[in-house]
């Protein structure tokens, strides 16, 4: 149990549009769903977290207009990076946890590889 | 703010056991976390610590001081498919920190 999904599982856009990444958990009701950035070679970045049906709070240095979150359901938060620009590229990976996930656990999708050419 | 440090590279030969060590200075402690992590593929949970001691799960065990700030995650009979990063996670109220990770080669 405690699957995660995202999708897609890598995107390539050109610089200056927009990309949209979807966040699923498929067997439980994921109340909060988290955000984070990989760089190659380094550790997860937390951009932002979401409770479902309220506004998404950001970390700092995380420009809140640039990336969009949207948790609009229990098992469903996007992720829309606007106006993209060759720096966006990296990993993002989305995290979920809820009331049926043991101590508050995160599960973790499998990650979307972002490339802003 | 938080810090949290663990080594960036170990190398075990295949069979061998490995002890990462993370320490940690943060504003807060709600548990520590142990992921696994292949490239290019997200963190899978390992171990999760909140108590002092020792957790045992299989091959894997991880082991926790609040008082000094420390854990480690002890890896046994080690084999090749354990050439991962190995990253320790603390918990502040919901939000995890991660560390840098700790890149574990395995070697016939």
């Amino acid at each position: 149990g405690a699957v995660v999904s995202q999708h897609p599982s890598w995107v390539i856009c050109k610089s200056g549009t927009s990309v949209k990444i979807e966040c699923r958990s498929l067997d439980f009701q994921a109340t909060t769903m988290f955000w984070y950035r990989q760089f190659p070679k380094q550790s997860l970045m937390l951009m932002a977290t979401s409770n479902e049906g309220s506004k998404a709070t950001y970390e700092q240095g995380v420009e809140k207009d640039k990336f969009l979150i949207n948790h609009a359901s229990l098992t469903l938060s996007t992720l829309t990076v606007t106006s993209a620009h060759p720096e966006d590229s990296s990993f993002y990976i989305c995290s979920a946890s809820g009331t049926g996930t043991g101590n508050y656990e995160q599960y973790f999708g499998p990650g979307t590889r972002l490339t802003v050419t | 703010g938080q810090n949290i440090d663990q080594p960036t590279e170990m190398t075990a030969t295949e069979g061998a056991i490995v002890q990462i060590n993370c320490t940690y200075q943060t504003s807060g402690f709600n548990g520590l976390f142990w992921y696994q992590q292949h490239a290019g593929e997200a963190p899978t949970f390992l171990s999760y610590n909140v108590l002092d001691g020792l957790e045992e799960k299989g091959r894997f065990s991880s082991f926790l001081s609040r008082s000094k700030g420390y854990s480690y995650l002890l890896l046994k009979e080690l084999q090749m498919k354990d050439s991962a990063s190995y990253l320790c996670a603390v918990r502040d109220d919901y939000k995890l920190s991660f560390g840098a990770g700790t890149t574990v080669t395995v070697r016939a």
